[in-house]
């Protein structure tokens, strides 16, 4: 069993669309996120979620709206895409974040590629 | 503000040869720092990460690193090199300003080994 899985794995789309990324863990953690991976392959968070809870938004711009229906989901809404969103974006999930002690799974990305 | 600098783009080594990839980090308080590795079209896997004890940790694969307070460093190591370890290897610093729900990556360091 794939422990965070991300669908869909490639999405090519023009300019202007709006698009979703979804998201699943099985592993029973609490703690989710989001990050972007640029084409140098610069990686930044997005967005970290605790129980369903946003807990960090990283200046993203308001384009980019995440869901959590519940602990083991995290969605990811882009309106309005632009060229600049092109990038992979990685769902990551870990436990107990509070502590600071626990590793990140990540899944296996989304290439995003605007047009 | 925590932070983590991989000085190295680009690490090659020779199969059989020890390899060295190099992390520097910034944090105030205790460090939690983090290794992973990204191989071409995956998400990124945990190696190995510090959070006390042992300055030395053994992880996956192989993989160790040396945590170093003086230096403030946290180099990942491996006695022999295969050509499988080729891949891009981010080393990482859990953000406790934020509660531990944000982690910072460095650069990324990509490492060749050669047959």
């Amino acid at each position: 069993d794939t422990a965070v899985s991300q669908t869909p794995k490639y999405l090519v789309t023009q300019m202007g669309n709006d698009k979703s990324i979804k998201c699943e863990q099985n592993l029973g953690h609490d703690t989710m996120y989001w990050y972007k991976q640029d084409s140098k392959k610069f990686l930044k968070i997005m967005f970290s979620y605790n129980n369903k809870e946003l807990i960090i938004n990283e200046t993203v711009p308001n384009r980019f709206s995440p869901k959590s229906p519940d602990k083991a989901h995290l969605n990811l809404h882009i309106n309005s895409l632009e060229l600049g969103d092109s990038a992979v974006y990685f769902c990551a999930s870990s436990l107990g974040q509070g502590s600071g002690n626990t590793e990140a799974f990540f899944g296996q990305g989304t290439r995003l590629t605007v047009v | 503000a925590q932070s983590v600098a991989q000085p190295e783009d680009q690490v090659n080594v020779a199969e059989g040869n020890p390899l060295t990839v190099k992390c520097t980090y910034s944090v105030s308080g205790n460090p939690y720092l983090f290794w992973y590795v990204q191989y071409p079209n995956r998400g990124l896997q945990f190696l190995l990460k510090y959070i006390t004890g042992d300055n030395l940790v053994k992880g996956s694969y192989g993989f160790e690193a040396e945590f170093n307070k003086s230096q403030t460093s946290f180099h990942l190591k491996k006695p022999s090199a295969l050509v499988s370890d080729s891949a891009l290897y981010f080393c990482a610093v859990r953000d406790m300003d934020t509660g531990g729900f944000k982690t910072i990556f460095g650069a990324g360091t990509r490492l060749f080994v050669k047959a």
